[in-house]
């Protein structure tokens, strides 16, 4: 069975510091990876993915199969980084395009 | 353009009503999702839509809940007897056909639903 772990409910970060949202999960197969982010009063939306491997908002992730981990990294927090940060994965294949989603990471920036 | 719109925002109903949550998906995205956060659980998959067919409908959790999405464009979710375990928030996802494996969803603001 797919899953995903994000084992920090809450994480809470001076601004300029370092950020590390922790996600591992596990899929037999090669998954998608993705981060969704919502912002107080706003809808869920796609941050980054794993295939882009590109840099959203100073925001990078890196896909490690050997730790089947997907951790979100900032090397300076914001204020309007704070957020509700959710790990999610999809299968590559045809047909399985449903999300499985951890359980979400509260990243609180202190000014 | 608008995104994926949601109706009603909120509902709070009684043990055994019904409720029809409703979702508009981005004009020309096939494909359209349900998906459902009970409180302090993760978000998780209820049913695909590809056009008007169900493609998986693996997450619904029993026949209470019945998802149509007549012509391919809107869907609607109804939940009849609606039970106190219902209470929750439910999204709607579209997203255009897959390119390959790439397949960005882009989700509505939610339906709050809360069964008293």
């Amino acid at each position: 069975a797919q899953r995903v772990t994000q084992p920090e409910k809450l994480l809470s970060v001076f601004k300029g510091a370092p950020v590390e949202l922790k996600c591992n999960y596990s899929y037999s197969g090669s998954p998608e990876l993705f981060w969704y982010v919502q912002y107080s009063r706003q809808r869920l939306q796609l941050l980054l993915r794993h295939i882009s491997r590109e840099s959203i908002k100073g925001f990078t992730a890196d896909l490690n199969k050997g730790e089947t981990s997907f951790h979100l990294k900032k090397p300076f927090a914001q204020e309007e980084d704070s957020a509700m940060y959710y790990c999610a994965l999809s299968g590559s294949g045809a047909g399985s395009y449903q999300l499985t989603f951890g359980k979400g990471t509260k990243l609180s920036v202190i000014p | 353009e608008a995104g994926v719109t949601q109706f009603p925002s909120h509902s709070v109903i009684e043990k055994g009503q019904t409720v029809t949550l409703r979702c508009d998906p981005i004009s020309g995205h096939d494909n359209l999702y349900w998906y459902r956060r009970v409180m302090g659980k993760e978000i998780k998959f209820l049913l695909h839509f590809v056009k008007e067919s169900k493609q998986d409908e693996s997450g619904m959790p029993n026949n209470r809940f019945l998802a149509e999405r007549t012509g391919g464009t809107y869907s609607t979710l109804k939940v009849q007897p609606a039970e106190l375990e219902d209470s929750g928030v439910y999204f709607c996802a579209s997203s255009q056909s897959p390119i390959g494996s790439y397949n960005e969803q882009f989700f509505g603001p939610g339906t709050r639903l809360t069964v008293l």
